[in-house]
């Protein structure tokens, strides 16, 4: 157990929807990172968030955008989704200044 | 991801047999990561190597950093069927802590 909780566990949406997935960062974390994973392959990168700004982004497009609360928790929100979209979706929290990031659960996403 | 290259892809190994993971990085690191997963599930930090030359154990696994040789490589001793899943090395490759990952190592563990 990591702290770091995310909500839906699964869901299913169809092409041209969107979605909005959500974490919960473990107590006292500031920071939180987005990753996507698609089957067979390693996370990537997608957006960090610090103090509700967004610190960092991966190779994604404007349709991935995210948001930080001031409690710290995070939402991911994807438009007009794709079939390539279909993935496992991880948040991690880690506190600025310190290098370890601790990783929820992950959503995960179908698209059809 | 190119920037990170794990070997081997996956690894079949008898109870009580010693293994070893590789992780190469096409750049400079700043810092790296253990993970494991289990299959569709979220990632369990096991370490994160920092200086060249070091070396982290925690109970059977001992991961080392080979700065120059921008390598890092993970090592079981006397496996056991919980050490199955998914061995995932991240990077820092860029600085700020934005992790670029493996494509990770698939363990089984045979009883």
């Amino acid at each position: 157990e990591t702290g770091v909780t995310q909500s839906p566990t699964h869901l299913i949406k169809t092409r041209g929807q969107q979605v909005t997935l959500r974490c919960s960062s473990q107590s006292g974390h500031n920071t939180v990172s987005w990753y996507q994973q698609a089957l067979g392959q390693g996370p990537q990168f997608i957006f960090q968030y610090y103090r509700e700004e967004e610190n960092g982004r991966g190779n994604f497009p404007p349709r991935f955008s995210g948001l930080q609360f001031p409690n710290y928790s995070s939402e991911l929100n994807v438009n007009a989704l794709e079939l390539d979209d279909s993935a496992l979706y991880l948040c991690a929290s880690r506190i600025q200044g310190l290098e370890t990031q601790y990783f929820g659960p992950g959503t995960r996403l179908l698209v059809l | 991801s190119q920037e990170l290259e794990q070997s081997p892809q996956s690894l079949i190994v008898q109870e009580g047999k010693n293994l070893t993971i590789n992780c190469t990085s096409s750049k400079t690191l700043y810092g790296l990561y253990w993970y494991k997963q289990k299959y569709g599930e979220g990632l369990i930090f096991l370490m994160m190597l920092q200086k060249g030359g070091e070396e982290k154990s925690h109970e059977k696994i001992t991961a080392k950093l080979d700065e120059k040789k921008q390598q890092s490589s993970l090592h079981i001793t006397a496996s056991q069927p919980s050490h199955a899943g998914i061995y995932l090395c991240g990077a820092d490759i860029r600085y700020g802590n934005k992790l670029v990952f493996g494509a990770g190592t698939i363990l089984r563990v045979k009883s």
